[in-house]
């Protein structure tokens, strides 16, 4: 799977867009970009994925650059419940082990 | 929506101890898996099973065991628990490629926060 770089850390104003940036320069043509985010004391929860569309979702929307090598997801309107740890993760997505390799992730503080 | 729990928050061990953690999903997923999560070294896979009495070694199976008799319950094992073993512990479920259309995501747990004296 190919290796994903993000921001230790961001911040954000509250009811503001928040946009997390993700480089994956390595990406092949059959991985997907995935994100997941961790609220503190909480497991890993699934935001979004995409291949090479933008795609939207309740929760976010994720930009995909036209050469795929990066990708950004953006929360529309931050909230306070939205201070986590974001994980961009690029994969397979029909790898039969179905492993997910999670970096260090950004680290998003929303502010009041 | 999917429901992923495990057995305890909170589990002080002491040293020695044989330690089950117990992670059931009411999915009816197929893959189930077990991560640890440490500061400065996110979240490693320790095992995972893609079916019923199937498993797999992870990224740092050492020191753990898993079982896997029923397709919704995935246990976790630490035969003789040690210090080196606190931490987060982190279930997850996902639905095999064909039936959740051809997208793998995974499915969390609230995790299990282990001690071991």
């Amino acid at each position: 799977d190919a290796k994903t770089t993000q921001p230790t850390s961001m911040d954000c104003a509250e009811g503001r867009a928040a946009n997390l940036p993700c480089n994956h320069s390595t990406i092949s043509g059959n991985e997907y970009v995935y994100w997941y985010r961790q609220i503190h004391s909480q497991g890993p929860q699934y935001i979004i994925h995409g291949l090479k569309n933008n795609e939207t979702n309740e929760m976010a929307s994720l930009i995909i650059t036209e050469d795929r090598k990066s990708s950004t997801l953006i929360l529309p309107h931050a909230t306070l419940r939205d201070t986590a740890v974001y994980y961009c993760i690029v994969r397979v997505g029909h790898s039969s082990a179905s492993k997910i390799i999670f970096g260090s992730g950004t680290r998003l503080s929303i502010r009041p | 929506d999917v429901k992923v729990t495990q057995s305890s928050r909170y589990l002080v061990k002491r040293t020695g101890e044989k330690v089950f953690l117990e992670c059931v999903q009411d999915m009816d997923h197929e893959n189930m898996f077990w991560y640890r999560q440490d500061p400065g070294l996110g979240l490693r896979l320790i095992y995972f099973s893609y079916d019923v009495k199937m498993k797999e070694k992870g990224d740092i199976p050492e020191g753990y065991s898993v079982s896997r008799e029923k397709k919704e319950r995935f246990s976790l094992i630490l035969e003789s628990a040690s210090t080196n073993q606190t931490s987060m512990y982190l279930c997850a479920s996902s639905g095999d490629y064909w039936t959740s259309g051809g997208i793998i995501r995974q499915f969390f747990g609230p995790g299990t926060r282990l001690t071991v004296l």
